[in-house]
């Protein structure tokens, strides 16, 4: 099974609202990933944690903050966010980080700052 | 600078006309290429990873192959199921993705 789940599938959000991503995987994946996509762009990569621990920050602003449970789950907590941050997230896993390792990704998440 | 550039931008075929898209590399040493299939408001879909120059691989009406410069994702007799954003990557844990063609079939 090399499914990627996200929770929820749409999120409507205001600039002062403070809401989490959620992302899991039970392939024994020891790299997640998140990502964001704006519309007819590639995915941009945002943040990457290898065997739980943070080891990417693509300069990401705190108003974005990630944490990492366990291996399976991955969480993205947003607060203050702006209309510009309205777009795909999306979660991804490989069995590394380090090596070239096919990514898989979740359905995302729809989100709508207001 | 390492890039990778997809082309066509855009390409629309009829059902049964079988084509292929291109996804050039500049990379200071190649780790891994890989094919991706991007339904609209969708996560990308994993289709294929190459790591060598001859090599090929296959899945349904795909085939991926790979040069020293390029890949080329070869569709076979496509179908209307087949119309998606391809979207190919190079790299480890950093993608660097190409922008992605936009395939639509025609019944």
């Amino acid at each position: 099974d090399t499914e990627v789940t996200q929770t929820p599938k749409h999120l409507v959000m205001g600039m002062t609202n403070k809401k989490s991503l959620k992302c899991e995987q039970h392939m024994g994946h020891r790299a997640m990933y998140w990502y964001k996509q704006k519309a007819k762009k590639p995915p941009e990569l945002m943040f990457v944690y290898s065997y739980e621990k943070l080891s990417i920050n693509e300069s990401v602003p705190s108003r974005f903050s990630p944490e990492c449970p366990n291996s399976s789950l991955l969480n993205l907590h947003l607060h203050a966010l702006q209309p510009e941050d309205s777009a795909l997230y999306l979660c991804a896993s490989s069995q590394e980080s380090q090596g070239a390792y096919e990514q898989y990704f979740g359905p995302g998440t729809r989100l709508t700052v207001t | 600078e390492d890039q990778v550039t997809q082309s066509p931008e855009a390409l629309r075929l009829q059902e049964g006309e079988s084509s292929s898209l291109n996804c050039s590399y500049t990379v200071s040493g190649l780790r891994g290429l890989f094919w991706y299939r991007q339904d609209p408001g969708k996560g990308p879909e994993f289709l294929f990873t190459l790591y060598s120059a001859g090599e090929e691989k296959e899945k349904e009406r795909l085939k991926a192959t790979l040069t020293k410069k390029e890949s080329f994702l070869h569709i076979t007799a496509p179908k209307p199921e087949d119309s998606a954003t391809y979207l190919c990557a190079v790299g480890t844990y950093k993608y660097i993705f190409g922008t992605g063609t936009r395939l639509k079939v025609l019944a």
